[in-house]
Order: C-alpha cells, then structure tokens, then sequence
C-alpha cells in the first residue's frame, strides 16, 4: 500500500513565524502536490512538483514555497505565517499523471495565532 | 473553467437505506473522475477511479456511475451503515493539466443507528 506522511497532525503557530510542513511518500512516486482545505471552499491546489527540484504554482501560491530536494519528500514553507493560513493541509502524491490515482496524507492542521 | 458541484451538502439518514450522492461537473472533456472519502480531521481516501471510456466501477457496496455527456456522476452505497458517515468527495483532472484535481465541496453524510 501507498503510504503518503505528513510530519505533524496538529500544529500551533504565532503570526510571522516560519513554517515547515513535510510530506513524505514511500512509493518512488515522481509527482507530489500540496493542498490546503478550509470550510466552504474545499480543496485548493498551493504547489505541485513533478519531480526532484521542479516545483509549480497552483492556484493559491501567494505566501508559500515548496522544496523538493528528494524524490521522496515534498516540504511546504510559510515563510512569514499568517492568521489567514490557518486551514488544514493536505499532501498527496501520484505514480502515472492523469489516469492514476492521488493518495493522501492525514493532514496537518494548523492554527496561526 | 471546469466546475464541480455536490449535491446535497449533508445528508443524514437511518442505518441500511441505499444512497445517492450526486457529482456534476460543468465540461465534459474529463479523463477521468475519482470519488474520495474523508473521516473528520483527517486525509482523503480514494474510493473508486472511473476512466472518462467507462461507464461505472463497482467496491463492495459502492456503485459509481458516469455520464460524461450530461456532466453527472453518482456514487451509490447500499444498505449505509454507521461506519459510512463521513464527508465524500468528487473530484476530476484540469483540461490542461490532469495532475491538476478540481474537487466539489463534498456531500457530508451521517447514518445514524
């Protein structure tokens, strides 16, 4: 089975902070993406990597950044942490591009105070 | 710009009635659809994947259909029972980037004893 971790479940964080958020997958998956999900709004699509040092902008890069340094671990950075990036975040990755499916991690729900 | 709606938010309902979750997605050019599950607080769970040339898959009590066509898709789960309650989720690949998912907001559903 696909196993896709995230580094922490529950995470509390002051205003400006820098954040850290891991994912890693154990499947040699190339492709690796970072989603946060709020109430209402559902899933939305932050970065996505198509394989070691490449990264692409989702639909809400604005105060994030990734890193990909091995094929295996996908990191989430919030530079200067917000109140407004309180949500949830959700890793996942995906073996063949556009017929296979995205496994998930547990999530890693953060609070920004 | 491809949009997904599902219908109904929530939905509650006595343990062993069969369901219908509704997915609708406004263009019709998709290569597949995935429907997902999520337990509160945690990762989605993929379901089932239908491939944009078939017509349904079937897991255990779980049916999903697909009519391209007419931009629908419906998940059926017979005899619901307590284990069943959680947030369900459609989701498609982007025209241009099928790496990319659009995910509906879910039908959140509870089946009570």
């Amino acid at each position: 089975d696909v196993k896709v971790t995230q580094s922490s479940r529950y995470l509390v964080k002051r205003t400006g902070e820098k954040v850290f958020l891991e994912c890693v997958q154990d499947m040699d998956h190339e492709n690796m993406f970072w989603y946060r999900q709020d109430p209402g709004l559902g899933l939305r699509l932050i970065y996505f990597s198509y394989d070691v040092k490449m990264k692409e902008k989702g639909d809400i890069p604005e105060g994030y950044s990734v890193s990909r340094e091995k094929k295996e671990r996908f990191s989430l950075i919030l530079e200067s942490a917000s109140t407004n990036q309180t949500s949830m975040y959700l890793c996942a990755s995906i073996e063949d591009r556009g017929t296979d499916t995205q496994y998930f991690g547990p999530g890693t729900r953060l609070t920004v105070l | 710009k491809q949009e997904v709606t599902q219908i109904p938010a929530a939905l509650s309902v006595p343990e062993g009635e069969n369901l219908v979750l509704n997915c609708s997605f406004t263009d019709s050019a998709i290569y597949n659809l995935q429907w997902f599950r999520q337990d509160p607080g945690k990762g989605l769970t993929s379901l089932l994947l239908i491939q944009s040339s078939q017509r349904e898959q079937t897991s255990g009590r779980l049916n999903a259909s697909l009519d391209k066509s007419s931009g629908r898709s419906t998940l059926y789960i017979a005899a619901s029972q307590p284990g069943d309650s959680a947030t369900y989720l459609c989701a498609v690949p982007a025209k241009y980037n099928t790496d990319k998912l659009i995910f509906g907001t879910g039908t959140r559903l509870q089946v009570f004893p």
